[in-house]
């Protein structure tokens, strides 16, 4: 079974271009996650949807950032405009439905680096 | 604030001893506990999980223990393996909510 997938795996760009990371979730799973990984702060959740709806929206850093999941196969986090702070990993990750403790499944990240 | 802590940055190990990796948390809604481990380059992958109804719960060479009253859970590895080498992060859960808090990460190096 193919896992979570994300594109691109790296992306350098310069500061106020806009970046569009991308996210295929396991299919049939019904919880997306994205993650932000930094040293100072760890893994800290952005957004996450369940069937395809935001729910929670609370970590987005600010207005810059956005993030859509049009269907249930594919899912975007857009950053317009782009800043230095803004270099990390991204993560994405999906759950099935069912109890809350459910293990998500982790795609294996885009590290994106802003200059 | 960090609601799940895992204090110890690193941790080294020589192969066939004892790893044991430590987490605190603070908020007393957790009741449900994930071990992830990570691979450079790789996304974290799900290790073993444990309940706060139960103490300890083991998979093979894995076993986690939970402490409620004093909020605390370690993950012991037992041979440890070249091969587990890597950073283990400590998640934590609400079972009501989809969502998990995790700590920073343990890098756990085991030596041959």
């Amino acid at each position: 079974d193919a896992g979570v997938i994300q594109s691109p795996r790296h992306e350098v760009t310069e500061m106020g271009q806009e970046v569009t990371l991308r996210c295929k979730p396991i299919s049939g799973h019904d919880y997306l996650f994205w993650y932000r990984q930094t040293m100072m702060r760890g893994l800290e959740l952005l957004i996450y949807f369940n069937n395809n709806v935001p729910i929670d929206d609370s970590g987005m850093p600010e207005d810059r950032f956005s993030a859509k999941m049009p269907n249930a196969s594919f899912s975007t986090l857009k950053i317009q405009p782009s800043e230095p702070r803004d270099s990390a990993v991204y993560f994405c990750a999906s759950a099935p439905a069912g109890p809350a403790n459910q293990p998500q499944h982790f795609g294996d990240g885009t590290r994106l680096s802003i200059l | 604030d960090q609601q799940v802590k895992q204090n110890s940055p690193s941790l080294s190990v020589q192969e066939g001893r004892i790893s044991i990796l430590n987490c605190d948390y603070t908020n007393s809604m957790f009741d449900y506990f994930l071990w992830y481990k990570k691979y450079p380059a790789e996304g974290p992958t799900f290790l073993i999980s444990i309940s706060s109804i139960k103490d300890k719960n083991e998979d093979g060479r894995f076993t986690v223990f939970l402490n409620k009253s004093a909020k605390h859970l370690s993950l012991h590895i037992v041979p440890s393996q070249p091969g587990d080498s890597a950073v283990y992060f400590c998640a934590a859960t609400d079972s009501g909510y989809s969502t998990l808090t995790f700590g920073k990460g343990t890098m756990l190096l085991v030596s041959p």
